[in-house]
C-alpha cells in the first residue's frame, strides 16, 4: 500500500510567520497533491504537482506556495500565515499506476494564532 | 465547475443494519468515482472505486453508480461500531482538468 508521510503532525504558528509543511511518498507516484479540510467544505485542492520541478495551482491557491524538489517530496509553504489558514492539511499521491487512486497522509493540524 | 454533494450530513444506524449514503455530481461525463473513509483524527482510506454504471463490491462496501441520474451510492452491509467515521465521495470529470472533487462528507455513527 502507498505510504505518504507528513510532518509535522501538529503545528502552532503566529500570524505573519512562515510555515512549511512537508510530505514524503515512497511509491514513486508522479502526482502529488495538497488539500485542506474544513468543516462544511470537504477537501479543497490547494496545489498539485505532476513531477519533480512542477507545481500547479489548485482551486484555492491564494496565500500558499508549493515546492516539488524531487519525486518523493512535496512541500506546502505559507509565507505569511493568517488565522484563516487554520485547518487540517492533507498530502496525497497517486497516478495512472494506481488507477489515479489517491493515497493520503495522516494530516497536519495547523493553528495560526 | 463540477459540484459534488453528499447526503445526509449525518446518519445513525444500528449495528448490523444496512447503511446507505448518497453522492450527487453535476458533470455527466465524469468517469472516475471513489468512496473514502476517514476515522476521527486520521487520514483518508479508499474503500471502493467505480468507473462504469452498475455496482462494484469491495468486502462489505458496495458502490452503485447511475450516471444518468447523477448519483453514486455507497451501501455498507452489516456495519460495526468500528465503521463509525466520515465518508467522503470523490468524483473526477472532464472539468477541473480531471482533478478529483470531494463532497463534504457524511458522518456515519453505528450504534451497538
Amino acid at each position: 500500500e502507498a505510504a505518504v508521510t507528513q510532518s509535522p503532525r501538529n503545528k502552532v504558528a503566529v500570524t505573519g510567520g512562515k510555515v512549511t509543511l512537508s510530505c514524503n511518498q515512497t511509491n514513486n507516484h508522479n502526482n502529488m497533491y495538497w488539500y485542506r479540510q474544513d468543516t462544511g467544505h470537504g477537501l479543497r485542492l490547494i496545489h498539485y504537482s505532476y513531477g519533480a520541478g512542477s507545481t500547479e495551482k489548485g482551486d484555492i491557491p491564494d496565500g500558499y506556495k508549493a515546492s516539488r524538489p524531487s519525486q518523493e517530496n512535496f512541500s506546502l509553504i505559507l509565507e505569511l500565515a493568517t488565522p484563516s489558514q487554520t485547518s487540517v492539511y492533507f498530502c496525497a499521491s497517486g497516478d495512472a499506476t494506481s488507477q489515479n487512486t489517491l493515497y493520503f497522509g495522516a494530516g497536519t493540524r495547523l493553528s495560526v494564532l | 465547475q463540477q459540484k459534488v454533494q453528499q447526503s445526509p450530513e449525518s446518519l445513525t444506524v444500528s449495528e448490523g443494519a444496512m447503511a446507505s449514503l448518497n453522492c450527487t455530481f453535476s458533470d455527466r461525463s465524469s468517469d472516475n468515482f471513489r468512496w473514502y473513509r476517514q476515522h476521527s483524527g486520521k487520514g483518508l482510506e479508499v474503500l471502493v472505486s467505480i468507473f462504469s454504471d452498475g455496482e462494484k463490491e469491495e468486502g462489505s462496501f458496495t458502490a452503485h453508480l447511475n450516471r444518468a441520474s447523477l448519483h453514486v451510492f455507497l451501501h455498507i452491509r452489516e456495519p460495526q461500531p468500528s465503521d463509525s467515521a466520515l465518508y467522503l465521495c470523490a468524483v473526477r470529470g472532464n472539468y477541473n482538468q480531471g482533478k478529483l472533487i470531494f463532497g463534504q462528507g457524511t458522518k456515519l455513527s453505528i450504534k451497538p
